[in-house]
């Protein structure tokens, strides 16, 4: 089945500055890509997603970038806020199959 | 519809008790999945539905675990004899059960603690 690496399971960035979140996935049947947001006491977010047949995809300061052929995938946060501070998973899915989550990013904002 | 509805928030039990958790799900979403999540990990896959039909079950879903879609809305997760490790945020999520995959919408989760 597929398995899905997240790193770094701690990130902290100056507000303004980027962040970066990298995942790889294991199953090359996978062709969906969500990332999702979580804070504190509440489910998963779904914030930004990407599918195989595209190599790029961009929502504002959410960027997200796919590699088939290396089976990575990541997350690119512009000019970062205080309320950016959350935990974010990637995750993967064959075609219509469930999806699997990486294990998270605590991601801090600092003032 | 105000998206994935999860009663209760929080579960306190005792060892060995019975306990179960109820999800509705969007309303015109075919599909329903339960996910496990515990302190700094990801969701873990539990088992899924589509309408009525349960069509997957993980191998965390020991026999103790059962779920049910009785009538293709809402959901129950119900765990026998529970154990201090069943402790943990169990998650609902439902999409519209389209081909391509669409991003599932979670509920805020029932937070067990057995005890």
């Amino acid at each position: 089945g597929e398995n899905v690496e997240q790193h770094p399971s701690t990130l902290s960035v100056q507000e303004g500055d980027s962040a970066v979140i990298k995942c790889t996935y294991s199953d090359s049947a996978s062709n969906y890509f969500p990332w999702y947001k979580q804070e504190l006491g509440k489910g998963p977010q779904l914030i930004i997603d990407i599918r195989s047949n595209v190599g790029e995809k961009k929502d504002q300061r959410i960027a997200v970038t796919l590699n088939k052929t290396a089976k990575h995938f990541s997350l690119h946060i512009t000019e970062t806020q205080p309320e950016d501070s959350a935990v974010y998973f990637c995750a993967a899915s064959p075609w219509d199959d469930k999806i699997i989550f990486g294990k998270g990013t605590r991601l801090h904002i600092l003032p | 519809d105000t998206g994935v509805s999860q009663n209760p928030r929080h579960k306190i039990t005792k060892r060995g008790q019975n306990v179960t958790f109820r999800c509705d799900p969007i309303s015109e979403h075919n599909r329903l999945y339960w996910y496990r999540q515990t302190l700094g990990q990801g969701p873990e896959f539990l088992t899924y539905f589509q309408n009525e039909a349960q069509l997957e079950k993980s191998r965390l879903l020991s026999d103790r675990f059962s779920a049910e879609r009785p009538k293709g809305s809402f959901s129950t997760l119900e765990i026998q004899r529970t154990e201090q490790g069943d402790s943990a945020m169990y998650l609902c999520a439902s999409s519209p059960g389209r081909i391509p995959n669409y991003g599932y919408t979670f509920g805020s989760g029932t937070r067990l603690t057995v005890v």
